[in-house]
């Protein structure tokens, strides 16, 4: 069974500070993998994901993460961080291909301060 | 962009009714959509797979029988939650899988923007 790990569940950063969330996973297979982002009151939207080709990958609001596959690591970055990326950041993974199910990270919670 | 909604968005019954919450994909077809819930300060738990014209698969630990999925057609699934208690009291969500090549020939999942339910 796939897992999900996010070592940080609670960052506070100032405005302008950079910006790595760890996440891990555990797996054989082939995966694809995401990180979605969910705002105070709003709904999970996808930040970015990977399926394959460059490792690393570029998402909206200045977003990137890397995939390391040696390190079954998928840790997202910014390099400056704005009050409006306060928000709650889940890591998820699935098998490749078709209708598999996602599983999430438990989350981590972002909070910037001005 | 693929949206989702979800109705009610909140709702709030007594012990022992029945609650059914809607899903649907407003712009995109989904033959799969998903049904989560999610605990405070915990992840989203997948709880059953809906297909389209067949029954939902559950996961492991999750009644069948007191969560009713039913996707009878591409762009909505409902979940019902029969006889409800306080401890169903939860945030539920959807997300609709969508195989678009819009965006780049990849599949994803578009999320719904959730159910808070509260059983009193």
């Amino acid at each position: 069974a796939q897992s999900v790990s996010q070592h940080n569940h609670h960052v506070i950063l100032s405005e302008a500070a950079s910006l790595e969330l760890g996440c891990n996973y555990s797996y054989g297979g082939t995966v694809n993998l995401f990180w979605y982002v969910q705002y105070p009151g709003q709904h999970l939207q996808l930040l970015l994901k990977y399926f394959s080709g460059d490792p690393l990958v570029k998402g909206i609001k200045g977003f990137e993460a890397e995939f390391i596959k040696s390190k079954f690591s998928f840790n997202l970055r910014k390099p400056s961080v704005q009050w409006s990326d306060t928000a709650e950041y889940f890591c998820a993974v699935k098998n490749s291909g078709g209708y598999q199910k996602v599983t999430f990270g438990i989350g981590t919670k972002l909070q910037v301060i001005p | 962009g693929a949206v989702v909604s979800q109705h009610p968005s909140w709702v709030i019954c007594k012990s022992g009714t029945s609650v059914k919450i809607e899903c649907r994909s407003l712009d995109f077809q989904a033959t799969t959509m998903f049904w989560y819930r999610q605990f405070p300060k915990q992840s989203l738990m997948l709880m059953a797979t809906s297909n389209e014209g067949s029954k939902a698969t559950y996961e492991q630990g999750v009644e069948k029988d007191k969560f009713l999925i039913n996707h009878a057609s591409l762009t909505l699934s409902t979940l019902t939650v029969t006889s409800a208690h306080p401890e169903d009291s939860s945030f539920y969500i959807c997300s609709a899988y969508s195989n678009s090549r819009k965006d780049g020939g990849t599949d994803t999942q578009y999320f719904g923007p959730g159910t808070r339910l509260t059983v009193l």
